[in-house]
């Protein structure tokens, strides 16, 4: 079984400032972790992965996340928020490598950044 | 959008009338997925495709059937739509599975059922 919970629905950050957008996650094999960004009215597009190679994961438009087992984390952080970083983040776990084996997303983060 | 296409975008309905939306794709990808999106859901898995005519059901499939006759064309038919069906809908491609292999999303579909 595998499941992501992102306890904040809403964060809301000044521009400029650092964004953390929160995700933990159970898994009940190693787990691959997504996440993913949707602005509105769009689709949702691959911000990074987490492939086991590295535990600190880079991605794009600056974000980056660290996986930490013992936390059961994958927490995405900017240094310096835009104000086009205000979307909807999600985070994603797979927890088998098997072909047939689904992702399961978190129900998503809204980031609001003031001016 | 990854070669991606839905359509219709935007789709009005009423509840008791059969409703078809097409994800069309030009990656030759094998794995093709539908997902619906519900504010304070996520995304959740309806169906997915794993080759032409081989498909299976997700998490949320009650009311929806699909088919999959082309590499390219992944339909998702809700036979008699009823308001719990108004979502948001996105296909969703990747060529392999599994692992941390990422899916690739489509623009989405609007449905709102009267």
């Amino acid at each position: 079984a595998q499941s992501v919970t992102q306890l904040d629905s809403h964060v809301s950050v000044s521009e400029g400032t650092p964004v953390l957008l929160r995700c933990n996650y159970s898994s009940s094999y190693s787990p691959s972790l997504f996440w993913y960004v949707q602005h509105p009215n769009k689709g949702l597009q691959l911000l990074l992965k987490y492939t086991s190679a590295a535990t600190l994961v880079k991605g794009i438009n600056g974000f980056e996340a660290e996986f930490k087992k013992s936390e059961t984390s994958f927490h995405l952080t900017k240094p310096s928020a835009h104000m086009s970083d205000a979307a909807e983040y999600f985070c994603v776990v797979r927890s088998s490598a098997g072909a047939n084996s689904k992702l399961t997303f978190g129900k998503g983060i809204t980031l609001s950044v003031r001016p | 959008d990854a070669g991606i296409t839905q359509s219709p975008r935007h789709k009005v309905t009423e509840t008791g009338t059969p409703v078809t939306l097409r994800c069309h794709q030009t990656e030759n990808h094998r794995y093709m997925y539908w997902y619906r999106q519900d504010p304070g859901h996520g995304l959740r898995l309806i169906h997915y495709s794993y080759g032409v005519k081989d498909t299976d059901k997700g998490e949320v499939s009650d009311g929806y059937s699909v088919s999959r006759s082309k590499t390219e064309d992944f339909l998702l038919t809700l036979e008699s739509a009823t308001s719990s069906q108004t979502s948001v809908y996105f296909c969703a491609i990747s060529s392999l599975a599994g692992g941390n292999n990422e899916q690739f999303f489509g623009p989405g579909t609007r449905l709102t059922v009267l």
